[in-house]
């Protein structure tokens, strides 16, 4: 069965560092997603991206975060310079369609700042 | 803005009774609903949906009921089984929008 992968499965960094989270999303899915977990809180987005560009974001995604699809398989979230909050669990997902909330979640990273 | 509000975890059980896990939102449009599991190292799984009002959701004996009057979705199964350990996630999506929104989560622990 299609499923979406994440690497690595635990990054430790130190703050200020930079951090790229990699995943590959089901082949034949056009919409990518990442979302974050801070431990003991809510699931939550924080981009969308289809046709190389972002559609949505939310607050949390600022400057220091940005998404690139590099090549036909890989989907990545780059943290810039990493702070002690940004310390979470990271999912990555995709979905078929537009606009729908059956979307196909990988295993997550968990990024721990020191 | 959109919420969602889970019954607060952990949960335990014995095999074979009877659940129900709670989830009741707020939104500023009209929502699609949804529950997704995460299995012991494993990502998060939609477990069902439904996407309007009176409409029931099931899979795997699991069931949730839209109810718009009371705005809620809870998550029920008559008989749970060891394996249905997990933390179970309540969300949902506003007609339009592309980003989910969940509830806090609800680890379920069965114990045979």
């Amino acid at each position: 069965e299609p499923e979406v992968t994440q690497t690595p499965s635990h990054q430790v960094t130190q703050m200020g560092q930079e951090v790229i989270l990699r995943c590959v999303p089901i082949s034949n899915h056009l919409y990518f997603y990442w979302y974050r977990q801070i431990l003991g809180q809510k699931v939550e987005f924080l981009v969308s991206f289809y046709n190389n560009e972002i559609s949505e974001k939310s607050e949390i995604f600022d400057d220091q975060f940005s998404v690139e699809r590099p090549d036909g398989s890989n989907f990545t979230l780059k943290i810039r310079s990493t702070k002690l909050e940004d310390s979470a669990m990271y999912f990555c997902a995709s979905s078929e369609r537009r606009n729908t909330g059956e979307l196909f979640f990988g295993e997550g990273s968990r990024l721990t700042v020191l | 803005g959109d919420s969602v509000t889970q019954m607060e975890g952990p949960v335990t059980l014995s095999e074979e009774a009877f659940l129900t896990i709670n989830c009741t939102y707020t939104a500023t449009g009209y929502p699609s609903l949804f529950w997704y599991v995460q299995y012991p190292g494993e990502g998060l799984q939609l477990l069902l949906k439904a996407t309007k009002a009176d409409d029931k959701g099931s899979n795997k004996g699991f069931e949730a009921t839209y109810r718009k009057e009371t705005t809620s979705f809870h998550l029920e199964k008559g008989s749970v089984q060891v394996s249905d350990s997990a933390v179970y996630f309540c969300a949902l999506i506003i007609q339009g929008a592309q980003k989910l929104v969940f509830g806090q989560g609800t680890r379920l622990t069965i114990n045979p």
